[in-house]
């Protein structure tokens, strides 16, 4: 079975565009998270999505926006591009009462 | 927001060697997580930890979760090159399964 994958692996955008990053989740899972690592810091919660409603929200300012489709792929938009969004932005998804998250490979995003 | 602290942050050895990196927090632990993340990739889940003084093995990797659930130790044994990459910790915030906290990580280099 394949794994969590995301879409595009690289990115390079300049201040002030727009960005989509796209996950699919392991066939059977209808949780999805995204994280955004920057570099040589742990991941940051950024959204959890959970059967097309989002259930959780961590820090970040409203240029994030997410959302769940039916069949449980999600997309993470960032408007306004700013130098500090460069980042790992990772996917995780996980089953239904399962403690357990398995992570995408990320998308590597440079904001220039 | 529970801060989850880890060291060293950076670590280099030779193969062959012993290691231990820890992990702490002012607060208590509902359940923590370990994690390795390769170059390139995402974080892997390695081990949960739930119960006050556990301990758990995996192969030359042997996890310990202190008795009053404020800190855990990860210990590797005779490491191996292929045992290189980041070592997270994290803990699910307010209980959720989709919502993880991470430590800023050690990154370990096993030379040959």
């Amino acid at each position: 079975d394949a794994g969590v994958t995301q879409s595009p692996t690289h990115l390079i955008k300049t201040r002030g565009q727009q960005v989509t990053l796209r996950c699919s989740p392991i066939s059977g899972h209808k949780s999805v998270s995204w994280y955004q690592q920057v570099l040589g810091q742990g991941p940051q919660f950024i959204f959890q999505y959970y059967e097309k409603e989002e259930r959780g929200r961590g820090n970040f300012p409203d240029r994030f926006s997410a959302r769940q489709f039916p069949n449980y792929s999600s997309e993470l938009n960032v408007n306004a591009l700013l130098l500090g969004d460069s980042a790992l932005y990772l996917c995780a998804s996980s089953a239904t009462g399962a403690n357990i998250q398995y992570f995408g490979a990320g998308t590597r995003l440079s904001v220039l | 927001t529970q801060l989850l602290e880890q060291s060293p942050q950076f670590l280099s050895i030779q193969e062959g060697e012993n290691l231990t990196v820890y992990c702490n927090s002012s607060s208590v632990f509902s359940s923590l997580q370990w994690y390795r993340q390769e170059p390139g990739e995402g974080p892997v889940l390695l081990v949960t930890v739930v119960t006050g003084g556990e301990v758990k093995k995996l192969k030359r990797l042997t996890f310990q979760f202190g008795d009053a659930r404020k800190d855990s130790s990860l210990h590797i044994t005779a490491a191996q090159p292929g045992d290189t990459g980041l070592y997270l910790c994290a803990e699910t915030l307010g209980g959720s399964q989709g919502n993880l906290i991470f430590g800023k990580g050690t990154k370990l280099s096993v030379k040959p």
